[in-house]
């Protein structure tokens, strides 16, 4: 299948290390934000929101941050897995809008 | 099971015809939406639904042609298919203000 990997940012870390994953988004009226993964050959896959009441969100092993002062959102993804290898985007909403805006992804490739 | 499924998913054509990928979800989502994935592009926006009967133009929905009569399907037609259109197209769909769910893809290849 087709890799959406190229042509992205990459970011190689060791199987157990923690990941980052940063996004930046440019409008100021974004309130709702969205990480999704995507691996290769399937569809975007929803990994958690956030709110703009929020600063910090935790799942299952990830946690995302949102640093609404100088529009940064990140992705942390603890304990690093093969499995967790995969294209990695975020999407931003503005009230009253349901189509939300894509970045344009980080390559996530764990090694064993 | 509850979800969204896409068909075909592998599909190839010559440049002229006409070609109809389906979109169909299990949700009841008012929101449904076609987006093409390429290299160097990401996600862009053909064509999206509020709800039946109401369809709007994405960012790229010039060659494609949409429908809803049924909330649940939204499919997808490129009337007369051209090499551009080769690429790899995700229908999602979502309620308001809420995050969209995927599909897993029609891969398109136009000869």
């Amino acid at each position: 299948g087709e890799s959406v990997g190229l042509h992205l940012p990459t970011l190689s870390v060791q199987e157990g290390d923690n990941s980052i994953i940063n996004c930046a988004y440019s409008n100021s009226a974004s309130d709702y934000f969205i990480w999704y993964k995507q691996e290769s050959g399937k569809g975007p896959q929803f990994i958690i929101d956030i709110r703009s009441n929020m600063d910090k969100r935790q799942g299952q092993r990830v946690t995302v941050l949102l640093n609404k002062t100088v529009k940064h959102l990140s992705l942390q993804i603890a304990a690093t897995q093969p499995g967790d290898s995969a294209v990695y985007f975020c999407a931003d909403l503005s009230g009253g809008s349901y189509i939300p805006t894509f970045g344009r992804g980080t390559s996530l490739i764990v090694h064993p | 099971d509850a979800g969204i499924t896409q068909s075909p998913r592998y599909k190839i054509t010559e440049t002229g015809r006409q070609v109809t990928l389906m979109c169909h979800q299990t949700w009841s989502h008012s929101y449904m939406f076609w987006y093409r994935q390429d290299l160097g592009h990401g996600l862009r926006l053909i064509y999206y639904s509020a709800a039946a009967d109401i369809t709007d133009k994405g960012e790229v929905p010039d060659g494609y042609v949409v429908s809803r009569s049924k909330t649940e399907n939204f499919p997808l037609t490129l009337e007369s298919a051209t090499r551009s259109q080769t690429s790899v197209y995700f229908c999602a769909s979502g309620q308001v203000r809420g995050a969209q769910h995927f599909g897993d893809g029609t891969r398109l290849s136009i000869l």
